[in-house]
């Protein structure tokens, strides 16, 4: 099955900088790549995503990459705040059959120094 | 639309109990989704269901873990004897069609105690 890995798990940075926080998948199947944020004690919600037809993304302040052939897509949050202070969560997942389901990794809690 | 919705928040049980979680889709939608997520880990897919049908149960215990989403009412995950490695929190999501980019819901956080 799909196995993501995520890194770093923590990330501080100054209020202004930028962040990035980089994944790999394994199933080079997989065409479906979202980015959550969890604050703490509530529900992930969907901040972005891409999909393998797609290399770079962007939202704002916030843009996704994507690199079918290393198998991995990195998050890019520029001119931080702190309310971006949350834990981030890269998942995969694979077309067909199996498209519902999502592998996640383990997160990146990202501190914002105001 | 009220999204989806979870309940309870928060549920404590003593070792040996039974938990019922349950999840309202949001209007329209008759996928649903649950996954658990352990403390300082990523959520994990545990079941995907559609009115009256279980379509894939692979990510769920074979044993004390039961999910059902019934013709009327919300879906319902269902753990019987529960354990301290049960304590995690259960969020559950749901979508028109089997496919990801849905919404979760707020979730249900269980400490077993």
């Amino acid at each position: 099955g799909e196995n993501v890995e995520q890194h770093p798990s923590t990330l501080s940075v100054q209020e202004g900088d930028s962040a990035v926080i980089k994944c790999t998948y394994s199933d080079s199947a997989s065409n479906y790549f979202p980015w959550y944020k969890q604050e703490l004690g509530k529900r992930p919600q969907l901040i972005i995503d891409i999909r393998s037809n797609v290399g770079e993304k962007k939202d704002q302040r916030i843009a996704v990459t994507l690199n079918k052939t290393a198998k991995h897509f990195s998050l890019h949050i520029t001119e931080t705040q702190p309310e971006d202070s949350a834990v981030y969560f890269c998942a995969a997942s694979p077309p067909g059959a199996g498209s519902y389901q999502l592998t996640f990794g383990k997160g990146t809690k990202l501190s914002v120094i105001p | 639309n009220a999204g989806v919705m979870q309940n309870p928040r928060h549920l404590v049980r003593r070792r040996g109990q039974e938990a019922r979680l349950r999840c309202s889709p949001m209007k329209g939608h008759s996928h649903v989704y649950w996954y658990r997520q352990l403390p300082e880990e990523g959520l994990k897919f545990m079941v995907y269901l559609q009115k009256e049908n279980i379509i894939d149960e692979s990510g769920m215990p074979k044993e004390r873990f039961s999910a059902e989403f019934p013709k009327e009412g919300p879906s319902i995950l269902r753990i019987q004897q529960v354990v301290r490695g049960d304590s995690a929190a259960y969020f559950c999501a749901s979508s028109p069609g089997g496919e990801v980019g849905y919404t979760f819901g707020s979730g249900t956080r269980l400490t077993v105690v």
